[in-house]
């Protein structure tokens, strides 16, 4: 079955460090791949995607993540954090064959920025 | 920008009670879906919609949850019957179609007491 997994479940970093938050995912075929954030009482909102192509994408918000099929992982990174990236991040991952049919989200990292 | 809008933003009932959740999906988007997230666990996918029938579900959607699309703007997730472990944040998501991104609303927290 598929899944995603979040190693991490609390990360912390100072204002202005880099980040890198891990993914791997768990699929038969090439995924489609996802990057959410949810800040405290909010949604999701989509940072990033991968459906094929370019392995790096760019994201909103100064995010970037990387398909690496030989290590199964899809992870986010940022070079330089911000306070306001506080928040819980969410990797997901949908099914190919069967189009947009259902999101399968990872347990989700929380981020927490030092000033 | 559209978004998707959900109402209300959290709902206290009764165990027992029937509750309603409300959505409006982006009026463009013929792809609806609803997912919940238990408090400190993952987000959980529950049904996804399109044509005015069910075209998944998951097993956590049983004969105690229904959704419809009463009128050409709104998705509703009705829960029959709520018990204590139905409390969640449910998110409704609406997508234009099958292969791109679903966009979520903010959610509604449902508290059963």
């Amino acid at each position: 079955a598929q899944s995603v997994t979040q190693p991490d479940i609390h990360i912390t970093v100072s204002e202005g460090a880099s980040l890198e938050l891990r993914c791997n995912y768990s699929y038969g075929a090439t995924p489609y791949l996802f990057w959410y954030v949810q800040s405290p009482g909010q949604g999701l909102q989509l940072l990033l995607k991968y459906f094929s192509g370019d392995t790096l994408v760019q994201g909103i918000k100064g995010f970037e993540a990387e398909f690496k099929r030989s290590q199964s992982s899809f992870n986010l990174r940022k070079p330089s954090v911000h306070w306001s990236d506080a928040a819980e991040y969410f990797c997901a991952v949908v099914l190919l064959s069967g189009g947009y049919n259902k999101l399968i989200f990872g347990a989700g990292t929380r981020l927490a920025v030092h000033p | 920008e559209p978004e998707v809008t959900q109402t209300p933003s959290h709902q206290v009932t009764q165990m027992g009670q029937e509750v309603i959740l409300r959505c409006v999906p982006i009026s463009n988007h013929l792809y609806f879906y609803w997912y919940r997230q238990i408090l400190g666990q993952k987000v959980e996918f529950l049904v996804s919609f399109y044509n005015n029938e069910i075209s998944e579900k998951s097993e956590i959607f049983d004969d105690q949850f229904s959704v419809e699309r009463p009128d050409g703007s709104n998705f509703t997730l009705k829960i029959r019957s709520t018990k204590l472990e139905d409390s969640a944040m449910y998110f409704c998501a609406s997508g234009e179609n099958k292969v791109t991104e679903a966009f979520f609303g903010q959610g509604t927290r449902l508290t059963v007491v």
